[in-house]
C-alpha cells in the first residue's frame, strides 16, 4: 500500500523567504509528526497532531515555524523568513493511535531544504 | 529530560564479522525503546522494539535486549552482510509522550 509522501523531495531558497513542505500520511493513521535532521542536531522532534486534539508544538525551534493539519489527513509546515541554520532534511511520519496506544510511526522520504 | 547517546561511528566491519552498536538513554519512567535503520537514499524504517524491561527485540537477524539496570539497548548482530550498511538511530518514546526522542545514529559500513 501507498506510505507516506512528502513533496517537494528537494526545495532551494533564498534566505528570508518563507516556504511551506507538505506531507501525506497513510490513509487511516491519526498521528502526524514532523521531524528535522540535519548535521548539528540529528534528528529532533518539531511537532505532533493527533486526531482533533491540539497539536504538541513543544519542538518548534522558534515562532518562524508552524503547521497545520487540515481535515485530519494532509500537514503542511511553513517556514517564514528562512535561515541559513533551517537547512535540513524534514522528515514527517504517521501512526495509528488509540486505546491509549502508541503503534510504529512509518516515515516519508523526506523533504531536503536548502537555504542559501 | 529525555536523551539517547550512541557509539560515534563510522563503524568499517568486514562482512560476516560480529556488530555490536551502543545505545544508553536517559528517561523517567519506563520508555519504549527502538532501533531505526536508514539505507542510503531512502527512508527512516523500524527495525526493532522493545517496550519493557527485558525484552528482546529482533528482526532480520539484529537484536537488541531492554536492560533497566544499565539503562541500555544494544545492537548486535552475529554476521552482517554487505547488504547492512546503512546509518542505525537508537530511539526511545518517553512514558506518556508520543514523540520519539534520537540518538545521534551510527554509520555501519561493511566490507566484502
Amino acid at each position: 500500500g501507498a506510505g507516506v509522501s512528502q513533496s517537494p523531495s528537494n526545495k532551494v531558497t533564498e534566505k528570508g523567504k518563507d516556504v511551506e513542505l507538505r506531507c501525506d500520511p497513510i490513509s487511516g493513521h491519526t498521528a502526524l509528526y514532523w521531524y528535522r535532521q540535519s548535521l548539528g542536531q540529528g534528528l529532533e522532534f518539531l511537532i505532533y497532531f493527533q486526531g482533533n486534539s491540539a497539536p504538541d508544538k513543544s519542538g518548534l525551534p522558534s515562532d518562524r515555524f508552524s503547521a497545520e493539519r487540515t481535515g485530519g489527513s494532509v500537514s503542511t509546515l511553513t517556514i517564514q523568513r528562512t535561515q541559513q541554520e533551517d537547512s535540513a532534511v524534514y522528515l514527517c511520519a504517521s501512526s495509528l493511535e488509540g486505546g491509549g496506544i502508541s503503534y510504529e510511526q512509518y516515515f516519508g522520504p523526506g523533504t531536503r531544504l536548502t537555504v542559501t | 529530560g529525555n536523551s539517547v547517546t550512541q557509539m560515534e561511528g563510522p563503524v568499517t566491519l568486514s562482512e560476516e564479522a560480529f556488530l555490536t552498536i551502543n545505545c544508553t538513554y536517559t528517561a523517567t519512567g519506563y520508555p519504549s525503546l527502538f532501533w531505526y535503520v536508514q539505507y542510503p537514499g531512502e527512508g527512516l524504517q523500524l527495525l526493532l522494539k522493545a517496550t519493557k524491561a527485558d525484552d528482546k527485540g529482533s528482526n532480520k537477524g539484529f537484536e537488541a535486549t531492554y536492560r533497566k539496570e544499565t539503562t541500555s539497548f544494544h545492537l548486535e548482530k552475529g554476521s552482517v552482510q554487505v547488504s547492512d550498511s546503512a546509518v542505525y538511530f537508537c530511539a526511545l518514546r518517553a512514558t506518556g509522550r508520543r514523540a520519539l526522542t534520537f540518538g545521534s545514529g551510527t554509520r555501519l559500513q561493511v566490507q566484502p
